[in-house]
């Protein structure tokens, strides 16, 4: 059980490049996110996902895409990187719940560097 | 909206000694929950506990319990006999119970030092 993975852990683009941050689960969690970290801004929600083929914005989602083809993979795309989106990028994923308590698992981040 | 303030952005302690990390949140649900996530440099998100808003008793992990006042909006973590592994940053986060969004609204964190 290797809970939540990202890949790659580091990545340093250019300006006006694109790539993938892979993220993928094997706990058979219905909802997946991704959420990035700047200093002295905490996490925030880029996108998130209740399921295969469902997908909706966070408060953080210009410059980004995401798609969901399985349950166990949410894979988020920079289309045309920018210096703005250098940060720490934090896949989590989770049962569905109607309650308050839903631990969420994270995991362990992949650093993002634009130039 | 949701919102969490977390006031001290870092805080020095000695090793041994019993630590409070402050978090004030604001909500207009009358059920949610609050969660503190640890940090370390290593940069890995580690949960620590949970206190549900309906929950009478303040909820303890070893030696994390956390100061739970409904009245003030405040949900502080203490950290027991500080260790020098506690040394991270520390999170508070919080969310409605809202099913179709898990959404977690976080606080800017503290970063927690501790000193031999």
């Amino acid at each position: 059980n290797a809970g939540v993975t990202q890949t790659p852990k580091f990545q340093v683009l250019k300006t006006g490049q694109s790539m993938t941050l892979q993220c993928a689960q094997d706990m058979n969690h219905e909802y997946m996110s991704w959420y990035r970290q700047d200093p002295g801004m905490g996490l925030r929600l880029i996108h998130y996902s209740v399921g295969a083929g469902i997908t909706d914005q966070g408060e953080v989602p210009n410059g980004y895409n995401v798609s969901r083809s399985t349950t166990e993979d949410f894979p988020l795309r920079l289309l045309s990187a920018a210096p703005s989106q250098t940060s720490v990028y934090f896949c989590a994923s989770s049962y569905q719940s109607g309650s308050s308590y839903n631990e969420q698992f994270f995991g362990p981040g992949t650093r993002l560097t634009v130039l | 909206a949701q919102k969490i303030t977390q006031t001290q952005p870092g805080m020095f302690v000695q090793e041994k000694e019993a630590v409070t990390l402050d978090c004030t949140y604001d909500t207009s649900d009358p059920s949610y929950g609050l969660f503190w996530y640890k940090q370390p440099s290593s940069g890995e998100m580690i949960f620590l506990i949970y206190q549900g808003s309906y929950d009478q008793q303040n909820a303890t992990e070893g030696r994390y319990s956390l100061n739970f006042q409904k009245a003030r909006k405040s949900a502080n973590l203490v950290i027991s006999a500080s260790q020098l592994g506690d040394s991270a940053m520390y999170f508070c986060a919080m969310r409605a119970p809202n099913f179709g969004n898990e959404k977690l609204t976080f606080g800017t964190g503290t970063r927690l030092t501790i000193i031999p």
